[in-house]
């Protein structure tokens, strides 16, 4: 299927260093792209998000890069702090019209005090 | 922000019976709810789209008839697991959105325990 998960790569950082998850979508022709944080037992939380018309958006802490030509996504978080800890996921929006997510396989990051 | 709620949290029940998860979206109007189901260490995936006082539309290699979806007011999903078994065990998560492209919100998932 579109969502293949089979294990979760994990991202070690020290508090207070930053942290860069990466991320390969799928479709080109994907125009929406949006990285979700997951806390354990919780449903994922929207971050940021960007379209396909620019390469860099910046939020609180938290930077996205788009590099189409590549099918990169980027979720850059300054600082990380220990409440950082979670499952990232970028997702796309599928082209149908449909607006389903098509979600990547996600990224554990764990932060050490 | 948005905010979506999904009931109840946890379900610990016997093999054959019937479960019925719900979704609210609580200040805003979702004209279209997602179900989808995670796995331990695995991705979202998509079982359903369900549009307000229409039929949802089902993923590939999702039963209709074992996960019956209805929709019927833009503020409340619902998803029931017919006979439940133990290989229906997971955490079952809803998401909402309003008109449009926008970002889609999702509640706090349900923990289905099928014994």
């Amino acid at each position: 299927g579109e969502n293949v998960g089979l294990h979760l790569p994990t991202l070690s950082v020290q508090e207070g260093d930053n942290s860069i998850i990466n991320c390969a979508y799928s479709n080109s022709a994907s125009d929406y792209f949006i990285w979700y944080k997951q806390e354990s037992g919780k449903g994922p939380q929207f971050i940021i998000d960007i379209r396909s018309n620019m390469d860099k958006r910046q939020g609180q802490r938290v930077t996205v890069l788009l590099n189409k030509t590549v099918k990169h996504l980027s979720l850059q978080i300054a600082a990380t702090q220990p409440g950082d800890s979670a499952v990232y996921f970028c997702a796309e929006i599928g082209m149908d019209s449909s607006y389903k997510l098509i979600f990547g396989s996600g990224t554990r990051l764990l932060v050490r005090p | 922000g948005a905010v979506v709620s999904q009931h109840p949290s946890r379900v610990i029940c016997k093999s054959g019976t019937s479960v019925k998860i719900e979704c609210r979206s609580l200040d805003f109007q979702a004209t279209t709810m997602f179900w989808y189901r995670q796995f331990p260490k695995q991705s979202l995936m998509l079982m359903a789209t369900s549009n307000e006082g229409s039929k949802a539309t089902y993923e590939q290699g999702v039963e209709k008839d074992k996960f019956l979806i209805n929709h019927a007011s833009l503020t409340l999903s619902t998803l029931t697991v017919t006979s439940a078994h133990p290989e229906d065990s997971s955490f079952y998560i809803c998401s909402a959105t309003g008109q449009g492209n926008q970002p889609q919100h999702f509640g706090d998932g349900t923990r289905l325990s099928i014994l």
